[in-house]
């Protein structure tokens, strides 16, 4: 099983609301990012946790709130967005600690702010 | 900095005869090289990925990819499209910052022609 699993699939949300994106993986791996795509561009790099623990924040505004509650589940929490912050957010999990691994997407969360 | 330029931002051919798309690799040491492909509205499968092993990988689906050194190339081939292939394709270096970084080429567009 190689699947990583992203929910919700939609959401909308206005600019004063408070959401959560939710990141899940049963493969076993111990590093997972989430990435931020728009339109017509390649995905760029949000957040990595390697062993629960935060290692890169790509300088991510507070807005977003990345938390490992454990190592299969990966949230990115969202509160006071503006329009631009609208985009496919993609989750990935690899193994971890090589540049050599695989990472597996999952499906991705098309946020609209309104 | 270790990069990947994807040469061609759309690539259009008839289904039926070969694929071509091309990426060019900057790396001070031997790359960890992946193509990942994202169809409309998905998140992104692997296709392949290089390591240091055979210069040639075999993917799934029928793509294949050469890795030339002398040439700082990575390009992605398949000898016959097929309708399905149609899609975004990224050509991706990985490093390694503290945790595994995937850095991606801008994507090129595969259009199939009936």
């Amino acid at each position: 099983d190689t699947e990583v699993t992203q929910t919700p699939k939609h959401l909308v949300m206005g600019m004063t609301n408070k959401k959560s994106l939710k990141c899940e993986q049963h493969m076993g791996h111990r590093a997972m990012y989430w990435y931020k795509q728009k339109a017509k561009k390649p995905p760029e790099l949000m957040f990595v946790y390697s062993y629960e623990k935060l290692s890169i924040n790509e300088s991510v505004p507070s807005r977003f709130s990345p938390e490992c509650p454990n190592s299969s589940l990966l949230n990115l929490h969202l509160h006071a967005l503006q329009p631009e912050d609208s985009a496919l957010y993609l989750c990935a999990s690899s193994q971890g600690g090589r540049d050599r691994n695989i990472q597996y997407f999952g499906a991705g969360t098309r946020l609209s702010v309104l | 900095a270790q990069s990947v330029t994807q040469l061609d931002s759309h690539v259009s051919v008839s289904e039926g005869t070969p694929v071509l798309l091309r990426c060019n690799y900057s790396s001070s040491y031997s790359p960890s090289l992946f193509w990942y492909v994202q169809h409309p509205n998905k998140g992104l499968q692997l296709l392949l990925k290089y390591t240091s092993a055979a210069t040639l990988v075999k993917g799934i689906n029928g793509f294949e990819a050469e890795f030339k050194k002398s040439e700082t190339s990575f390009h992605l081939t398949k000898p016959s499209a097929h309708m399905s292939d149609a899609a975004e394709y990224f050509c991706v270096v990985s490093v390694l910052q503290g945790a595994q970084k995937l850095v991606f080429g801008q994507g090129t567009r595969l259009t199939i022609n009936p």
